[in-house]
Order: structure tokens, then sequence, then C-alpha cells
């Protein structure tokens, strides 16, 4: 079964500019969450869709946005890209959502701004 | 304010040992509580879990304890393989999806 696949693997973008990252879940998975993970602050919580709805939302400005497909798939979008937007951004999926479906995390994407 | 610590940012076993990995929390709401295991330049992986309801669960040589009156769980790892070095996560879930994650743990095994 193949795991959670999240594309680019890295990205180098200019403050300013936008980006757009791809996640695409465990098959039969509907819940998809989003983590941003940087040095200092670890992992923290992005948001999480269900069912191409926004279920919960984390405490980031309103320049990080998401959406999920009927296929379950999920991008997530920044604008205006800021110097502390650096990080590595990890997709997780699960069956549902619940700690009795942990969630199962891709390889994520590497953000790099100059 | 950190709803999940883990206060030891790294750890050293010597392998066959026990290794114990510590956490703490501050909100009694969570449902669940995971530890999760990352290598370099991969994603973090599914160890083990509770329910708020349990205080121990065990699988193969991980055991997660809950203290729920202290707000404290552990994971123990025994024996300790060199596998077993990676940076370990504690988590709690809210439930909706949102998993609240500690800053982690470095584990490194000694020869």
């Amino acid at each position: 079964k193949a795991g959670v696949t999240q594309t680019p693997r890295y990205l180098i973008k200019t403050r300013g500019q936008q980006v757009t990252l791809s996640c695409s879940p465990i098959s039969g998975h509907r819940s998809v969450s989003w983590y941003q993970q940087t040095p200092g602050q670890g992992l923290q919580f992005l948001f999480e869709y269900f069912s191409e709805t926004q279920r919960n939302k984390g405490n980031f400005p309103g320049r990080f946005s998401g959406r999920q497909f009927s296929n379950s798939r999920s991008e997530m979008n920044v604008s205006t890209l800021e110097l502390g937007d650096s990080a590595l951004y990890l997709c997780a999926s699960s069956l549902s959502s619940g700690g009795n479906q942990p969630q199962h995390f891709g390889d994520g994407t590497r953000l790099s701004i100059l | 304010d950190q709803q999940v610590k883990q206060n030891s940012p790294s750890l050293s076993v010597q392998e066959g040992r026990i290794s114990i990995l510590n956490c703490d929390y501050t909100n009694s709401m969570f449902d669940y509580f995971l530890w999760y295991k990352k290598y370099p330049a991969e994603g973090p992986t599914f160890l083990i879990s509770i329910s708020s309801i349990k205080d121990k669960n065990e699988d193969g040589r991980f055991t997660v304890f809950l203290n729920k009156s202290a707000k404290h769980l552990s994971l123990h790892i025994v024996p300790s393989q060199p596998g077993d070095s990676a940076v370990y996560f504690c988590a709690a879930d809210w439930g909706g999806g949102k998993i609240i994650f500690g800053k982690g743990t470095r584990l490194h095994i000694l020869p």
C-alpha cells in the first residue's frame, strides 16, 4: 500500500511569492492534516480536512490556506511568503479523525525562502 | 503556551538497556496520547498510542504509561537497539484531526 506522498520534496522561493504544496493520502484515508515543523517550534498544526471540509485550524495567519478534493488529495497554499515561513511542511492522513486512528505522515516538503 | 512538553531535548542510553522518554501535558481534555518516531529526512512514524481512559499500553518492546493525576506519560523501550536512535515526539489528540506535538527528544543508543 503506497504511503502518503508529498510533492515537491524541496522548494526555494523568494519573499512575497506564493507557493502550493500537494499531498496524496493513503488510499481510503479521508482525513488530511497539515503541519509546519521548524527547529524552534517543533511540529505545529496548521489545519485538517475531511471530506473536502476544513474541520480544524491552528493558529496561523490567513496567508496559510488549504483545500481538499473529492479524491481526498489536498493542497496547501501560502501567499506573500515571509522568511519565517522557511520550514518542513508535513502532511498526514488517517481513515478518520481521532486518536484511535493514528495519522500517517509523508516525508514532507522542505520550503526555503530567500 | 506549550500544552505538550518534552523537557529533555536529548537522551543517551546504552544498547540493551531501557530507554525512558517523558512527556507532560496541561490539558485534561485530550482523548488520546501518541508517540511518534522520526528519522532525518523522513516524516514521523506512528509508534504507539494510549487512550485517556487507560494507564498502560504495550506493543512489543514499546510500553506507554499514562498518569492522569500527574498529567504525565512516558514511553519505555526495552531493550534499546541501535535502530531506536531517532527523535521521539509525544503528541496529544484533541479530536477532529488536530494533534498537539511536543518538541521532541533525540534518543541516542550507544554501542
